[in-house]
């Protein structure tokens, strides 16, 4: 079954613990992206990467970090979490080409940093 | 900047009613406009999506529709039943940038009354 996959699903942290939600596409689609949900802001990007070693910012991307070192996997770092990142991650995969077709989500990992 | 506006926030209607939910964008110059819903608790499940030389697009009971020059799309779900209460969702695809990131509206909050 085609589809993305996120790990935790939940995730309860204190301030200052590192932690890395993964995300895993099987559908060797080459754009890979992480948003975050937030009541009243919608789903912002974070970061997003067009292929292998090839990242970039989003529009929030102050507090993370991303890596792409297999073209299935695309995980979203914090290196120091601070309660402002509380929120909902999605993380999101499609095809590159000119028709930039639909985007795949994951079922997203509900962040709570105390 | 591209800015996505979805109105109503929400809506609440009696069982087997035609709808229509509205969305619209600043930005004429787009790739694609997408269409999702989101259950509580879940991901994001694609539902439609218009290439910017279509007009409309129609899946099952659901049909969205596209008209760039006045920045407005709409999605009309005929004979709504109670499993149809969700979060919808509209996204555009920006036509410029590297990114090809979608920009998101804050959602139209459905809820169909048994």
């Amino acid at each position: 079954e085609a589809q993305v996959t996120q790990n935790p699903r939940y995730l309860i942290t204190v301030t200052g613990k590192k932690l890395t939600v993964t995300c895993s596409q099987n559908m060797n689609h080459e754009y890979m992206s992480w948003y975050r949900q937030d009541p009243g802001l919608g789903l912002r990007q974070i970061y997003y990467s067009m292929n292998v070693e090839v990242t970039d910012k989003g529009d929030v991307p102050e507090g993370y970090k991303v890596s792409r070192k297999e073209k299935r996997n695309f995980p979203l770092i914090l290196e120091s979490p601070s309660p402002n990142q509380t929120s909902l991650y999605f993380c999101a995969s499609r095809p590159e080409g000119p028709r930039y077709n639909e985007q795949f989500f994951g079922p997203g990992t509900r962040l709570t940093v105390l | 900047k591209q800015e996505v506006t979805q109105i109503p926030a929400a809506l609440s209607v009696p069982e087997g009613e035609n709808l229509v939910l509205n969305c619209s964008f600043t930005d004429s110059a787009i790739y694609n406009l997408q269409w999702f819903r989101q259950d509580p608790g879940k991901g994001l499940t694609s539902l439609l999506l218009i290439q910017s030389s279509q007009r409309e697009q129609t899946s099952g009971r659901l049909n969205a529709s596209l008209d760039k020059s006045s920045g407005r799309s709409t999605l009309y779900i005929a004979a709504s039943q109670p499993g149809d209460s969700a979060t919808y969702l509209c996204a555009v695809t920006p036509y410029s940038g590297s990114a090809r990131q979608l920009t998101f509206g804050s959602g139209t909050q459905l809820t169909v009354l048994p």
